[in-house]
């Protein structure tokens, strides 16, 4: 599985946009990149995910690099609530998808 | 309302004793996982199952044991030859082909062995 690496924590005003970026340079052509969060003590959410294409849906936006080796996860208007653990993951999918979740980044909304 | 259901949140066991997670999910989900999360770290992969009677081992499968006889159902049991069980266990389930990568999880439980 190609790695990733993000930076261990971000902080970001209220109401800002938070951009979360995420290198994944040996990605394959058949993998898709993941974006999840977690809440403290919580499971994991599902955000979004993209192969090749900018992505959105009503959560956030995923913008990929033209050569895919990496790419930044938006939250266009971030809220307290928005605090958490982001996870960068790349997987193929159409198979079972054994997600390989690293470190993430911390994201810190203040007031 | 559809989900995946694990209990119970917090559990306690003595050291030596074999304890059974359990993991029902509604959302008519084929494939389901097990994930183990330590400390300030990632979710690490223990089984999974693609479909009713089977299942296969992740990366952190030793100490485990699953079974998968329904479809909603996949419990998981921490056995006594696991050195290290105290950890937060996470269950998630998705739907089989394309969307294998849209996991959706549940709250977790929390267990300590002491």
């Amino acid at each position: 599985d190609a790695k990733t690496t993000q930076p261990t924590s971000m902080d970001c005003a209220e109401g800002r946009a938070a951009n979360l970026p995420c290198n994944h340079s040996t990605i394959s052509g058949n993998e898709y990149v993941y974006w999840y969060r977690q809440i403290h003590s919580q499971g994991p959410q599902y955000i979004i995910h993209g192969l090749k294409n900018n992505e959105t849906n009503e959560m956030a936006s995923l913008i990929i690099t033209e050569d895919r080796k990496s790419s930044t996860l938006i939250l266009p208007h971030a809220t307290l609530r928005d605090t958490a653990v982001y996870y960068c993951i790349v997987s193929p999918t159409g198979t079972a998808s054994k997600l390989t979740f690293g470190t993430g980044t911390r994201l810190q909304v203040t007031l | 309302d559809g989900g995946i259901t694990q209990s119970p949140k917090y559990l306690f066991r003595k050291e030596g004793q074999n304890v059974t997670l359990s993991c029902e999910q509604n959302l008519n989900h084929d494939a389901m996982y097990w994930y183990r999360q330590d400390p300030g770290q990632g979710l690490r992969l223990i089984y999974y199952s693609q479909i009713v009677n089977d299942f296969q081992k992740g990366d952190i499968a030793e100490g485990y044991s699953v079974s998968r006889e329904k479809k909603e159902s996949f419990p998981l049991t921490v056995t006594s030859a696991q050195k290290n069980p105290t950890a937060f266990y996470l269950c998630a389930s998705s739907t089989y082909r394309d969307r294998q990568g849209e996991q959706f999880f549940g709250p977790g439980t929390r267990l300590t062995v002491l």
